[in-house]
C-alpha cells in the first residue's frame, strides 16, 4: 500500500470553529490532492498541490485553504466550519511526468459539523 | 479541463466480460486517460491508465480509440467484487510549467452492478 495517512479519521466539530485535516505521505510524490465526497455524489476536488508551496484551487475551494510547506504534508483548513462542510474528505498523492503515474488515496476523514 | 462522458449505470452478469465506455472528444495531446474505481465505503483505487496504445494489467484492459476521443475499460470476467463506481479521467501529464498539469478531476462515473 502507498504510504499515505490522513488524520484525524473522524472528527465532530461545532459550527464556526476552525478545523485542520492533515495528509501525510512517505512516497516523496510531487502531487497531493484534497477531495470531498457527499452521499450519493462523486469526488469533488477542493485544492491540489503540484509542489512544495505550489497549490491551486479545485472545483469547490470556497471556505477552504491549504498549505504545503514540505513534500510530505498537505494541510486542509476550514477557517470557520459550516454544516455544509460535513462530508468525507479524501487525500490523494501522485507522481507525474512521462509515466503518467497513478494516484493513491487515503482512507478518508469523516467530518461532521454540528 | 477536458471532460469525459460516461453512462450513469451498467449491469453485468457474473463471470461475463464488461465493457465500460468513456467519451473524451476534447482530449489534448498531453492528456493521459486514467480509470479509477470506488468500492462501497472505500476510497477510490487505481485501475489502469494509458496514452495512445492499448494497455493490459492484472485488473483490466484499456482499449483506446485511434483518434483518442474515446476509450473502453474491459473487465474480462466480472465478479461480484467488481461492483463499484468506475471513473474515467483525463489527466494532463506533460504540459510543463502549467498549474493544470497533474490535476485530477472526477466526473460522476458509471455505477456497475454485477448480478450473480
Amino acid at each position: 500500500d502507498a504510504g499515505i495517512t490522513q488524520s484525524p479519521r473522524h472528527k465532530v466539530t461545532e459550527t464556526g470553529t476552525p478545523v485542520t485535516l492533515r495528509c501525510h505521505q512517505t512516497e516523496n510524490h510531487r502531487y497531493m490532492y484534497w477531495y470531498r465526497q457527499d452521499p450519493g455524489h462523486g469526488l469533488r476536488l477542493i485544492h491540489y498541490s503540484y509542489g512544495v508551496k505550489d497549490t491551486d484551487k479545485g472545483e469547490v475551494s470556497d471556505g477552504y485553504s491549504v498549505s504545503r510547506s514540505k513534500t510530505e504534508d498537505f494541510l486542509l483548513t476550514l477557517e470557520s466550519a459550516t454544516s455544509s462542510q460535513t462530508s468525507v474528505y479524501f487525500c490523494a498523492i501522485s507522481g507525474g511526468g512521462y509515466r503518467g503515474t497513478e494516484a493513491f488515496f487515503g482512507q478518508g476523514t469523516r467530518l461532521t459539523v454540528v | 479541463d477536458a471532460k469525459t462522458t460516461q453512462p450513469n449505470s451498467m449491469e453485468s452478469n457474473e463471470e461475463e466480460p464488461v465493457h465500460l465506455p468513456c467519451n473524451h472528444s476534447t482530449i489534448s495531446g498531453t492528456d493521459y486517460i486514467h480509470w479509477y474505481r470506488q468500492l462501497p465505503s472505500q476510497g477510490p483505487e487505481y485501475v489502469i491508465h494509458g496514452l495512445t496504445s492499448n494497455v493490459n494489467n492484472r485488473m483490466a484492459s484499456l482499449a483506446i480509440a485511434e483518434d483518442r476521443k474515446s476509450s473502453t475499460l474491459i473487465l474480462h470476467r466480472a465478479t461480484l467484487r467488481d461492483a463499484a463506481v468506475y471513473y474515467c479521467i483525463l489527466r494532463d501529464e506533460l504540459l510543463r510549467g502549467s498549474s493544470n498539469t497533474g490535476k485530477l478531476i472526477f466526473g460522476q462515473g458509471t455505477t456497475l452492478q454485477v448480478k450473480p
